[in-house]
């Protein structure tokens, strides 16, 4: 039982373009969501995160949009750099609850 | 700038052996997490940990898992009698607020156990 997918596996963006990675979630408790880069051999890191009562937050070039009614969020780079190659993970959790990642989607930042 | 440490970053170990993974999370954090990788999958939930005890499992963490907290500062995963499915990265995190839905997720840079 996938809660959360990232149904792209994977992503290629032209370096300057904006990258766009997407996520879906089944859980209707889930309330707050969170974005992880993680580049290979390393732990992922925390990105940027919203809560529930929002449906957009924004961080230097990271964008985050959450669609409440279609179960759906969003990660936009503007503008990608190489550096942003990595794979994203998309993370939820419910109030109590632990974070329950999707399964990621790499991305490929092209100079 | 803090962060959560692990140790090994790889160990080797033959089937049915002990392994034991360390973690020292940050030092005003509340909550304490592990978490895996399988290679090629996703990062899946072990365990979380608070006040002391388990406060939540998911199935991966049958009786074979253990955690420990045996001081003020390192959280331990201990599985007791590895299989070659053990095999993967884990990851240990921790988390400082203590109620409400905020509080990022920090992650160490993960222990890669590899199950012979």
């Amino acid at each position: 039982d996938q809660q959360v997918k990232q149904n792209s596996p994977s992503l290629s963006v032209q370096e300057g373009r904006i990258s766009i990675l997407n996520c879906d979630y089944t859980n209707s408790m889930f309330d707050y969501f969170l974005w992880y880069k993680k580049y290979p051999a390393e732990g992922p890191t925390f990105l940027i995160s919203i809560s529930s009562i929002k449906d957009k937050n924004e961080d230097g070039r990271f964008t985050v949009f959450l669609n409440k009614s279609a179960k759906h969020l969003s990660l936009h780079i503007v503008p990608s750099q190489p550096g942003d190659s990595a794979v994203y993970f998309c993370a939820a959790r419910s109030s109590g609850q632990n974070f329950v990642f999707g399964p990621g989607t790499r991305l490929s930042v092209l100079p | 700038e803090p962060e959560v440490t692990q140790t090994p970053s790889h160990q080797v170990t033959q089937m049915g052996q002990e392994v034991i993974l360390r973690c020292v999370p940050i030092s005003n954090h509340l909550y304490f997490y592990w978490y895996r990788q399988i290679l090629g999958q996703k990062v899946e939930f072990l365990v979380s940990f608070y006040n002391n005890e388990i406060s939540e499992k998911s199935e991966i963490f049958d009786d074979q898992f253990s955690v420990e907290r045996p001081d003020g500062s390192n959280f331990t995963l201990k599985i007791r009698s590895t299989k070659l499915e053990d095999s993967a990265m884990y990851f240990c995190a921790s988390r400082k607020t203590s109620g409400g839905n905020t509080g990022e997720l920090f992650f160490g840079e993960g222990s890669r156990l590899t199950v012979l």
